[in-house]
């Protein structure tokens, strides 16, 4: 199995532009997370979804993250205007079940200059 | 206000010796608890996850233990390698978190040859 994939690992935009994150689950994972992580406020869920449905949001800052998951093997994290303190690495997980082990992709590195 | 400590947050150790790793939490109510390893510029690795019921789990080398009472755990790692340089992460799920993973902000640690 190829593991959890991401798209693309580097990322550099200016702020005000619209940025996608992808991320390929583990095929069979019902469960789907995204996490921020930064040296401030470290490893941090944003959004997670079971079997494509968005179970819990709360962690999604603000209203210019949005998150879908049209498919069980495909999910996106935009960001609509992007800002400088989005600069972060963006990581997606997904668990064949929850609450259970997690296997993380490698990472975004976002930057917004 | 459900949190997780890892204390030091830093730790080098000659090659040989034996790693002692810590991770505190508030609120013994939890579900399940896994450490978690970060190489530089990586994704995390799951290592162990230690379920409500248990008092630790072991893997080769690595053996962590889970004392809820006290809300603590410790990953021990035997005869510390220079390949066992990493960011460790303690995450901790609780029911009345939804089950979300809440994690402990590292322990990086040094194995100097």
């Amino acid at each position: 199995d190829a593991g959890v994939i991401q798209s693309p690992r580097h990322e550099v935009t200016e702020m005000g532009q619209e940025v996608t994150l992808r991320c390929k689950p583990i095929s069979g994972h019902d469960y789907l997370f995204w996490y921020r992580q930064t040296m401030m406020r470290g490893l941090e869920l944003l959004i997670y979804f079971n079997n494509n449905v968005p179970i819990d949001d709360s962690g999604m800052p603000e209203d210019r993250f949005s998150a879908k998951m049209p498919n069980a093997s495909f999910s996106t994290l935009k960001i609509q205007p992007s800002e400088p303190r989005d600069s972060a690495v963006y990581f997606c997980a997904s668990s064949l079940v929850w609450p259970n082990e997690q296997f993380f992709g490698p990472g975004t590195r976002l930057t917004v200059l | 206000k459900q949190e997780v400590t890892q204390i030091p947050a830093a730790l080098s150790v000659p090659e040989g010796e034996n790693l002692v790793l810590n991770c505190s939490f508030t609120d013994s109510a939890i579900y399940n608890l896994q450490w978690f390893r970060q190489d530089p510029g990586k994704g995390l690795t799951s290592l162990l996850l230690i379920q409500s019921s248990q008092r630790e789990q072991t893997s080769g080398r690595l053996n962590a233990s889970l004392d809820k009472s006290s809300g603590r755990s410790t990953l021990y790692i035997a005869a510390s390698q220079p390949g066992d340089s990493a960011t460790y992460l303690c995450a901790v799920s609780w029911e009345a978190a939804g089950n979300k993973l809440t994690f402990g902000g590292g322990t990086r640690v040094l194995v100097k040859p």
